[in-house]
């Protein structure tokens, strides 16, 4: 594998479930970041994490908690979602934390039911 | 109100056709960066610009730094299908801010 891997690459889940997002990058880098995309609305940074210490927490709700247990990966927990969760979540990661180039992942779809 | 702007929101163009399109704010910025989102996956980044005027060509597109670093403008030559795609402008004001995302142009290029 190359690059930044994302799985699940679709997920449909209840309200009520329970479902982690898992985030995998092969560059060497130290920095690694959740986005939101929602339809017609800009990428919206979520988290951002340099040296596996959270950086940044853009006023996410709770319901997200993310992990980064080391450099190379990153986790999305999702508990009690609500319908308008629903969006593509990418990951990004960089060299250096939001200063170089980010390289993202293909994302995952997240339907909430 | 967004701080990065993107126009036109939506452009559909025959194959062979040339089109420009901008990324615009009221704010300076040290960098833009012009990335392609192909349907079903993540955002490409295709270029950096930095400096006020600067020009830069990538193939058959051509990017431009407005001179006082507050807008950007896309340039494609003669459309390909391939082409196809949400072009999306990100810039930071300073090295040291997050990065922040313009809400795109999706272009369809129809053979």
């Amino acid at each position: 594998e190359t690059g930044v891997t994302q799985t699940p690459r679709h997920l449909v889940m209840g309200m009520t479930n329970k479902k982690s997002l898992k985030c995998e990058q092969h560059l060497g880098h130290n920095a690694m970041y959740w986005y939101k995309q929602s339809a017609k609305k800009p990428l919206e940074l979520m988290f951002v994490y340099n040296f596996k210490e959270q950086t940044e927490n853009n006023s996410v709700p709770s319901r997200f908690s993310p992990e980064c247990p080391n450099s190379s990966h990153l986790f999305l927990h999702l508990h009690t979602l609500q319908p308008e969760d629903s969006a593509l979540y990418l990951c990004a990661s960089s060299q250096v934390g939001g200063r170089e180039t980010q390289y993202f992942g293909p994302g995952t779809r997240l339907l909430v039911l | 109100t967004q701080l990065l702007e993107q126009s036109p929101q939506f452009l559909s163009i025959q194959e062979g056709e040339n089109l420009t399109v901008y990324c615009n704010s009221s704010s300076v910025f040290s960098s833009l960066q012009w990335y392609r989102q192909e349907p079903g996956e993540g955002p490409v980044l295709l270029v950096t610009v930095v400096t006020g005027g600067e020009v830069k060509k990538l193939k058959r597109l051509t990017f431009q730094f407005g001179d006082a670093r507050k807008d950007s403008s896309l340039h494609i030559t003669a459309a390909q299908p391939g082409d196809t795609g949400l072009y999306l402008c990100a810039g930071e004001k300073t090295s040291y801010d997050k990065v922040i995302f313009g809400p795109g142009t999706s272009l369809s290029v129809i053979p």
